[in-house]
This record gives C-alpha cells, structure tokens and sequence, in this order.
C-alpha cells in the first residue's frame, strides 16, 4: 500500500513553545489529509480534514488558532501546536487520501507529543 | 452525538483459538465500516471495509466482519488465531456516507500465546 510519513516519531517541548509535526505521502499525491489526536486509552479523535491549497476544516471543539495546519503541497500537511500546554500531549496521527482514491486513506505513524 | 463501542479493550487467546472483536456504533443512518490493524511500533492499516452489498465482508490474513444492521454491529471474527495476529484492532465508522472522516473505538488490544 502507499506511505505516509510523519515527523518526528516522537517529540518533548517545554510548555508555552510551538512544535510542528510533518506528515508527507511517500509515493502518492494526497488530496486530502486528516488530522486525529489519541489520548491514552481513548479513542483516535478526528482534528480537522485539510485539502491541498484551501484552509483546514476543523472539528468541533478544536481551536483553530492553536492546532494551525498548513497543506500547502500534495505530499505535504503541517500541524503546529502553538504555546504547548502539558494538557496537549497526546498521540498526533495523520492520514493522506490520494487523488482519485476515495476508498481507503493511509495512515503515517503517529507523533507522541511530551509538553513538560 | 455518533460514537463507536468496543466491548473487549484487551484480548488474550492461545495459538489457533478462535476470535471475534465486537463493534457496535450509535447512529441509524447510512454507515460505512471499517476494521483497521496496527502492529506493534507500525502504521495503521486497513483490514477490510463495508460499503454496501454482502454484509459478510472478508479481509486480508483470514479475517472477516458482519455487518448486522438491525443491532448497529461490525464484529470482526477470524476462525483460528496465530502469534503474528498480537496487534491493536480499531473499529472505525463513517457517518452519512463520508468514507474517510471516521470516528474510531477505543481499540482491543489482542495477544496471542504460542
């Protein structure tokens, strides 16, 4: 199946920074990318769907101004977490729906997020 | 608000036992499904999806789910296990028709014992 790849696998900021995860598709073009968040023991939490060239809907409940996504290319989204609180650690996890595949969207790895 | 229930979080059986994960899912309208896999330390990945059809959909590795209308259930059943099945198992669902924004279960955790 196709790759996605998210960066960095895992990361530790101190709270009140800003961290950015990176989530590309290997060898796809993906149209649309969805973010989830995944506390311990919960389910995986939709975010916000992003499209290539247009802004990011987002859920309800998930401050846009805080979880800023960017998917300015077809191989690449960003999810910035900015001024990191320690109630935002989490698992970030992305998926990549490719052009002319509406069926199936591949997921990347996950990012776990540490804001001490 | 929809949501998507998993009975068992954690699921220990011997080599060639059988299997079956229950799912069950809030919402009465129209639904796709899906069974996802994640091995330890790799990437989610899709056992099988209902759409529409047969509601007995088989997957990949001997896998398959019922799709039980009247009881809003997704069981994922697999006739004998193997040491290689130890993974995380997702339920997910999407609502209205959507195939891709999906709500998740909180997910089973399966272990199999050689």
């Amino acid at each position: 199946g196709a790759v996605v790849s998210q960066h960095p696998s895992w990361v530790i900021c101190k709270s009140g920074t800003s961290v950015k995860i990176e989530c590309r598709s290997l060898d796809f073009q993906a149209t649309t990318m969805f973010w989830y968040r995944q506390f311990p023991k919960q389910s995986l939490m939709l975010m916000a769907t992003s499209n290539e060239g247009s802004k990011a809907t987002y859920e309800q409940g998930v401050e846009k101004d805080k979880f800023l996504i960017n998917h300015a290319s077809l191989t690449l989204s960003t999810l910035t977490v900015t001024s990191a609180h320690p109630e935002d650690s989490s698992f970030y996890i992305c998926s990549a729906l490719g052009r002319g595949t509406s069926t199936e969207a591949f997921f990347g790895q996950g990012t776990r997020l540490t804001v001490v | 608000a929809q949501s998507v229930s998993q009975h068992n979080h954690h699921v220990i059986l011997s080599e060639a036992a059988s299997l079956e994960l229950g799912c069950n899912y809030s919402y009465g309208g129209t639904v796709n499904l899906f069974w996802y896999v994640q091995y330890p330390g790799q990437h989610l990945q899709l056992l099988l999806k209902y759409f529409s059809g047969d509601p007995l959909v088989k997957g990949i590795k001997g896998f398959e789910a019922e799709f039980i209308k009247s009881k809003f259930s997704f069981n994922l059943r697999k006739p004998s296990v193997q040491w290689s099945d130890t993974a995380e198992y997702f339920c997910a669902v999407g609502y209205g028709g959507a195939t891709n924004k999906l709500i998740f279960g909180t997910g089973t955790l399966l272990a199999v014992q050689p």
